[in-house]
């Protein structure tokens, strides 16, 4: 079975400041990973996903985030924020070769001030 | 663009009615999915189906059952409702085959159960 941790539940940023959202997951078979976006009374959309290759992953919104194996992270950031990146945000994992059943973290909540 | 309609956004029930949720998706998936999303719970899988008439249990499946008749719809059933039950049930789908297939999600039926 796979886990996801995201140990904050809210991160506050200013605008323009950078941003790490962090993302720890447990498997003990290779697995793909995603984050998802959804913003206030939306569903999710996907921000990203690491299937092979470049452990450096660019999503949209000027997000990027990296795939480390030894630490079992993949960790989300942002140079600069805006305040429309107010959003929670999933980290998700699925083992390959499935049927894409993901596993969610429990979220962090992304809030952009001024 | 891939769109996934759910039948309600909001909807309010009383404890022991029999509660139907609709998802379509207009991309000629083979995969859906529904999960429930709670505060500090992240999403959690119900049940998914990988192909019409096909279904399998998620990891929270008590008290839920699912329909899936045509390919692009997939019904979420709730026998008896209940106040345990109240949360924001969100519908996925995705292609077959590779597990790095992205999921696309519905906005969303935010459920009361009174």
């Amino acid at each position: 079975a796979q886990s996801v941790t995201q140990l904050d539940s809210q991160v506050p940023v200013f605008e323009e400041a950078p941003v790490e959202l962090r993302c720890n997951y447990s498997s003990s078979v290779s697995v793909y990973l995603f984050w998802y976006v959804q913003y206030p009374n939306q569903g999710l959309q996907l921000l990203l996903k690491y299937l092979s290759g470049s452990t450096l992953v660019k999503g949209i919104n000027g997000f990027e985030a990296e795939f480390n194996k030894s630490q079992t992270s993949f960790h989300l950031r942002k140079p600069s924020v805006h305040i429309s990146d107010t959003a929670e945000y999933f980290c998700a994992v699925t083992p390959t070769g499935t049927a894409s059943k993901l596993t969610f973290g429990t979220g962090t909540r992304l809030q952009v001030t001024l | 663009d891939v769109k996934v309609t759910q039948s309600s956004r909001y909807l309010v029930k009383r404890t022991g009615e029999k509660v139907f949720l609709e998802c379509v998706q207009d991309m000629d998936h083979e995969n859906m999915f529904w999960y429930r999303q709670d505060p500090g719970l992240g999403l959690r899988l119900i049940y998914f189906s990988y192909d019409v008439k096909m279904k399998e249990k998620g990891d929270i499946p008590e008290g839920y059952s699912v329909s899936r008749e045509k390919k692009e719809r997939f019904s979420l059933i709730l026998e008896s409702a209940s106040t345990n039950q109240t949360s924001m049930y969100l519908c996925a789908s995705s292609n077959e085959g590779l597990a790095g297939n992205t999921q696309y999600f519905g906005p969303g039926t935010r459920l009361t159960v009174l």
